[in-house]
């Protein structure tokens, strides 16, 4: 089972938007709305940020979205802040056999 | 509120076996998975299994052969054995609360960094 892919890097300025996405494929992001989505701050343990597709936890701001379509889900950061500069990873649920697969990460730099 | 408390051997020597422990505080025990998941120096994450509170397990098949994952509801601990290690397997090794049926994980440990060096 391959990594699903996220491009390296993302940056915006303060109050800007920017979104990430993550590719898969039928077995893994296309096949099951059970994407979700982690911000890492550095030497910290990975947090949710959002649930299957694009629900969010109590406690996490609503500028984060996620979406979908095909095998592509994404992740929007609205109103940049500073606090959001992290590494931000998805995942999915792939099946009964393989069960979750992680994105490669982005980079979100606040500039 | 819960919160996952992990430790372990942190130095390991090619060929020994990896093990770490991961003690749940707060919450059920018995309503969800707990895994492993990992994350080598400078890359991303990557699961490695899961166990509920009656034995049951899944496990990545890239590491099946060589992980067993086991549970203590008594003490609502649950434990990670990786055999034969190899410098591949230095990471920092967290444990997570898994929700059942919408496979996502809502609460992590701090992470345990393990080094595999001889």
């Amino acid at each position: 089972q391959s990594a699903l892919t996220q491009p390296p890097s993302a940056s915006g300025s303060p109050g800007q938007s920017v979104t990430i996405s993550c590719t898969g494929a039928s077995s893994d992001v296309a096949g099951y709305n059970f994407v979700s989505w982690y911000q890492q701050h550095p030497g910290k343990a990975p947090k949710l940020m959002i649930y299957e597709v694009s629900k969010r936890p109590s406690g996490v701001p609503d500028r984060f979205s996620g979406s979908k379509s095909g095998n592509t889900a994404s992740l929007t950061v609205s109103g940049l802040q500073a606090e959001d500069e992290a590494d931000y990873y998805c995942s999915s649920y792939a099946g009964s056999n393989n069960f979750y697969v992680f994105g490669t990460g982005t980079k979100v730099t606040v500039l | 509120q819960v919160q996952l408390q992990q430790w372990g051997a942190g130095l390991l020597k090619p060929s020994e076996t990896l093990s770490l422990t991961c003690a749940v505080y707060g919450g059920s025990f018995s309503n969800y998975y707990w895994s492993w998941i990992r994350q080598p120096p400078g890359k991303g994450l990557e699961w490695i299994g899961e166990i509920n509170h009656s034995g049951s397990t899944n496990y990545n098949p890239s590491l099946k052969s060589r992980v067993t994952i086991s549970v203590d509801t008594s003490k609502n601990q649950f434990s990670l054995k990786l055999s034969s290690v190899t410098a591949a397997d230095t990471a920092i090794y967290y444990c997570a609360r898994t929700v059942v049926s919408v496979y996502y994980m809502d609460v992590w440990g701090k992470g345990t960094t393990v080094t595999v060096s001889s």
